[in-house]
């Protein structure tokens, strides 16, 4: 099993530019979230999904949007990158969405200019 | 508001030695609290996991104990190595507001060979 898949691994990216983030879990996990992380602060959770064409926001979700489509794919998208989105991004899964060990991408390290 | 707090921010200590890791946290309606281990440009691996009703988990050297009246935990490390340096993490999981964790910023670990 590849586990939880990223990409890319770095990206720097003009303000006001979108991008899509990739995730991809080969565990059939149902529970996937987003994660942001940065210098000092504990993460804090962007969005998640319970399941396929479930989503709802997290503690930070402004600027993002994501869909979920398949089970194993749960894509990021930053509709117009602000320099206060320079962050590390996490992606992660679970097969529940409480009681279970969350499974993590390498992150994805962003810069805004 | 739930809020996990880990001190110190930054430890360092030489091979060999026991250590404890700290993590408090405010509420202590949790339905579950975990650490996680973090090595630099990678993602976080899951260490323990203690459920509410336990009091401790143990895994090789490391031993987690639970008090949630106190709102703390801590992470109990044995006979350090230089491989166990790393950024250690604790997650609370709360019962309300769909179960999302609630992390510390860390404990970064530097075992001197």
């Amino acid at each position: 099993n590849a586990g939880v898949t990223q990409t890319p691994k770095f990206q720097v990216l003009k303000t006001g530019q979108s991008m899509t983030l990739q995730c991809a879990q080969d565990m059939n996990h149902e529970y996937m979230s987003w994660y942001r992380q940065d210098p000092g602060m504990g993460l804090r959770l962007i969005h998640y999904s319970v399941g396929a064409g479930i989503t709802d926001q997290g503690e930070v979700p402004n600027g993002y949007n994501v869909s979920r489509s398949t089970t194993e794919d749960f894509p990021l998208r930053l509709l117009s990158a602000a320099p206060s989105q320079t962050s590390v991004y996490f992606c992660a899964s679970s097969y529940s969405s409480i009681g279970d060990t969350q499974y993590f991408g390498p992150g994805t390290r962003l810069t805004v200019l | 508001k739930q809020e996990v707090t880990q001190i110190p921010a930054a430890l360092s200590v030489p091979e060999g030695e026991n250590l404890v890791l700290n993590c408090s946290f405010t509420d202590s309606a949790i339905y579950n609290l975990q650490w996680f281990r973090q090595d630099p440009g990678k993602g976080l691996t899951s260490l323990l996991l203690i459920q509410s009703s336990q009091r401790e988990q143990t895994s090789g050297r490391l031993n987690a104990s639970l008090d949630k009246s106190s709102g703390r935990s801590t992470l109990y490390i044995a006979a350090s190595q230089p491989g166990d340096s790393a950024t250690y993490l604790c997650a609370v999981r709360r019962v309300d507001s769909n179960y999302q964790l609630i992390w510390g910023a860390g404990t970064k670990l530097i075992i001197k060979p």
